[in-house]
């Protein structure tokens, strides 16, 4: 069966510093990749999504960058974190298919990121 | 415009009763996917139920079900016989086709609270 593992769960960083989250996906081939980010109490904003290795669409643009140096392996990362980078990063997974076949998408735990 | 909106921030419900969390959705495409997720105060996304633009009938899935109104552009979700558990944020979220066929876009949520 699919898995999907992100890390760190939680994390406090100071303004400034660089920012990396991992995330990776067992079990399946060739994902669409993406990375979420929810504001405290608000909705899923979409950050970053990927096809395939080195394929990255940006969504927002701001100071994170995203990653895929292998099929299964997605990577979010800022050289400066800023106070509004603050919230819940979600990294999700689903399969390639039309839109309406049924292919949900399946997120992984999130990570906390608290920027002070 | 938004492409999914949830117009509820909060609900209550009596347990035991059955609620009804609203969405609407915007899209010119003829194919599109719809879904509804349900986040705990864990952070969880738990996916409950999914509606092909092409299907005829409402779907189903134990206590869920979803009010499928195509030329409205509404699904909405029901949860019939509430319970304690079911006190969560829940998402409603549309995949398109077309060129816009791998994202998942994702209304501002509905916080329900299930009362004893």
């Amino acid at each position: 069966s699919q898995t999907i593992h992100q890390w760190p769960a939680t994390l406090v960083q100071p303004v400034g510093s660089p920012l990396s989250l991992e995330c990776t996906v067992e079990g399946t081939s060739n994902p669409n990749l993406y990375w979420y980010r929810q504001a405290a109490g608000r909705g899923l904003q979409l950050l970053f999504y990927s096809i395939g290795i080195d394929q990255i669409s940006s969504e927002v643009p701001q100071n994170l960058s995203a990653s895929r140096p292998q099929d299964r392996q997605f990577i979010l990362s800022s050289k400066k974190l800023l106070l509004s980078d603050s919230g819940f990063y979600l990294c999700a997974w689903t399969t390639y298919g039309t839109a309406y076949s049924g292919n949900t998408i399946y997120f992984g735990e999130g990570s906390w990121l608290t920027v002070v | 415009a938004q492409k999914i909106t949830q117009t509820q921030p909060g609900m209550f419900v009596q347990e035991k009763e059955a609620v009804t969390l609203d969405c609407t959705y915007d899209t010119s495409d003829p194919s599109y996917g719809l879904f509804w997720y349900k986040q705990p105060s864990s952070g969880e996304m738990i996916f409950l139920i999914y509606q092909g633009s092409y299907d005829q009938q409402n779907a189903t899935e134990g206590r869920y079900s979803l009010n499928f109104q195509k030329a409205r552009k509404s699904a909405n979700l029901v949860i019939s016989a509430s319970q304690l558990g079911d006190s969560a944020m829940y998402f409603c979220a549309m995949r398109e086709s077309g060129y816009n066929f791998n994202k998942f876009y994702f209304g501002s949520g509905t916080k329900l609270n299930v009362k004893p």
